[in-house]
Order: structure tokens, then sequence, then C-alpha cells
């Protein structure tokens, strides 16, 4: 196991509502990433968080938005859910270091579903 | 735009004999190149990654993965493939000394290894 925690495991959630997910970085990392994996998909980068400023984004819409924590543990917020957002959602560590992102740690994920 | 290919969807192979998992990439630069597997209901778990240096390199579980730079191939292999060996695998390439970039998955490429 990586030491990368998330939680929930699983949600559902309805159409429009809103909902958060968390994840508990490796000890000693400073980067945590987000990415969305869709049914039969590879993850697909949401964004990446850098001692708790946005660092970067993927192709996501505003109503992905994030927080990271002066422990490094961080939130997945996403309003007003649509039926395309239920996936697989994975946190990933990593230590950024000199302009150097080192391997990247996942989490476990967690399962929402949106009916 | 930077892309990542598995062209096999899937995969199959007997217990004992070799496997040869393939993955190309179309990015700027010198990437760094990873291979992640996925078994059910998990996250991602890191086998192997290329930086620089011999163009060969081992992972865990046997694995091992030939970077080829002039066909911007990045082949996953393993001398005797086990039925536990079975699962979804990924490859994926970060782009170094860029902020805010993360990993660029493929789609994935199940393997299934019968006994």
């Amino acid at each position: 196991e990586t030491g990368v925690t998330q939680s929930p495991t699983h949600l559902i959630k309805t159409r429009g509502q809103q909902v958060t997910l968390r994840c508990s970085s490796q000890s000693g990392h400073n980067t945590v990433s987000w990415y969305q994996q869709a049914l039969g998909q590879g993850p697909q980068f949401i964004f990446q968080y850098y001692r708790e400023e946005e660092n970067g984004r993927g192709n996501f819409p505003p109503r992905f938005s994030g927080l990271q924590f002066p422990n490094y543990s961080s939130e997945l917020n996403v309003n007003a859910l649509e039926l395309d957002d239920s996936a697989l959602y994975l946190c990933a560590s990593s230590a950024l270091a000199g302009g150097t992102l080192y391997e990247q740690y996942f989490g476990p994920g967690t399962r929402l579903t949106v009916t | 735009a930077q892309s990542v290919a598995q062209p096999e969807d899937q995969v199959n192979v007997a217990e004992g004999n070799p496997l040869t998992v393939k993955c190309t990439y179309s990015v700027s630069g010198n990437p760094y190149l990873f291979w992640y597997v996925q078994y059910p209901n998990r996250g991602l778990q890191f086998l192997l990654k290329y930086i620089t240096g011999d163009n060969l390199v081992k992972g865990s579980y046997g694995f091992e993965a030939e970077f080829n730079k002039s066909q911007t191939s990045f082949h996953l292999k393993k001398p005797s493939a086990l039925v536990s060996d079975s699962a979804l695998y990924f490859c994926a390439v970060f782009l170094p000394n860029q902020a805010g970039t993360a990993l660029i998955f493929g789609k994935g490429t199940t393997l299934s290894v019968s006994s």
C-alpha cells in the first residue's frame, strides 16, 4: 500500500448535487494531483496542488475545484453533478523539488455514481 | 497534442510464457515514462519508470520495460507470466520541468494470463 488514503470509498449522488472527496497524502509529499478515471478509460488529469496553491489544471470545467491544506491533505469538490461525472476519482501524492515531480503514489480511489 | 497509445485493449497469454504489453507515445521533449498496474476496485500501483540511462528498466514483480527513443515506445515485458499478473496495465508519460503538468495515461491494456 502507498500510504495515500481516500474517503469515502463509494458515493452515490443525484444529478445537480454537490460532492466533496478527500485525500490524505503520503508522509513527506507536498503535491497532490487528482485524476478522473471513467469506465474503460485511462485516468485524466483534473488538477494539481502544490503547497496549497493550484499548480496546474487539465481540461475540466470550473465546477471541479479543490483545496490543499497545510498538512498537504486535499479535497476535490464537484458542483452541479452531471451523469458523466460518474467515475473513479484518484488522488496521487508526490514530492515536487527543484522543478522535478517524482513518481506519484495513488490512493485506492473514490467511486462516484451520479443518478 | 501529447498522447499515449496502448494499441491492444487486451493481451492473452498462457502462464509461463513471456508477455509484452505495448506502449507508444507522442510528446514533445524527453518525457519520463511509467507503467502502472490496476487490480479490480483498487488504485494504481507503480511498476517501473524510465528517466534516463539504460534502455532496459527493471521494476516490481519481475516486470521490465524497454525504452526505444527512435520508435517512441516503452513496451512492458515479463519473461514468464503468472496468473496473478492478470490486471489492467497503464502506460504513462510525464513532462519534466513544466510547472503543473501531471501524468498522461494511455487507455490501458487488460492482461489475462490463463493457467
